[in-house]
């Protein structure tokens, strides 16, 4: 059974830069079937993608976001990460890494447990 | 992009009740859609994919159906658990975009 689980810091000043991993078990970021997802959810609000990688792939990011997102792999530990940088209180939110459905397939059948980030002075 | 509108927003109903809730997308998506249940302080869960294939360990009691631009998620007998919130989604293209999301209470 896949599992995902996200680490990072809670808290992020404004104008830095937020930085998560995502750590997978159960699984294969290298795997060549597979998205890899980030996605966020504001309190009380809905759901935002924010971007995707894959094996061997480009990442393919939210154009809301593109200019500030980066996410990228590290095979040797398993992972894939996440960075926006410039953050505002508008990145604040519960983000979620996720993976997408067999055959690159784009909904997301499996979820880690969410990290609450907010960003503040 | 690609706009997804859920309705309604929220609805009251009893155990044992028939539920619908409906998704429109902007465009015509095929049965690019799928849809999530969320429970308060949880990641959503994936219920059903590409519009009416129902992922694996999730109750009968669920279904969808439509395709093109209006699709519908019914829940045929609610049971306690079933109180959430329901999220639509579209694959079709990037950037994959959700539905405002249907709060299921009592």
């Amino acid at each position: 059974q896949v599992q995902l689980q996200e680490s990072g810091p809670g808290l992020v000043k404004p104008s830095q830069t937020l930085s998560l991993t995502c750590t997978v078990s159960g699984g294969s970021v290298s795997s060549s079937n597979y998205y890899w997802n980030w996605i966020r959810q504001p309190a009380g609000e809905g759901l935002e993608w924010i971007g995707r990688i894959y094996a061997r792939g480009t990442p393919n990011y939210n154009p809301s976001l593109e200019n500030r997102v980066t996410i990228s792999t590290d095979t040797s530990k398993n992972q894939f990460s996440l960075k926006v940088s410039s953050v505002t209180a508008a990145d604040t939110a519960v983000y979620y890494c996720s993976r997408g459905g067999p055959g690159y397939s784009n909904w997301f059948d499996h979820w880690g447990k969410g990290t609450l980030v907010t960003v503040s002075s | 992009d690609i706009q997804m509108t859920q309705s309604p927003s929220s609805l009251s109903a009893s155990v044992g009740d028939r539920v619908t809730i409906t998704c429109r997308a902007s465009q015509s998506i095929d049965k690019y859609v799928n849809w999530y249940k969320q429970t308060p302080g949880k990641a959503p869960e994936l219920l059903i994919y590409s519009a009416s294939t129902l992922q694996s360990g999730v109750p009968s009691r669920f279904s969808g159906s439509g395709s093109g631009t209006d699709f519908t998620l019914t829940i045929s007998s609610l049971q306690p658990e079933d109180y959430a919130i329901y999220f639509c989604q579209q694959s079709h293209s990037a950037p994959l975009t959700f539905g405002g999301g249907t709060k299921v209470d009592i």
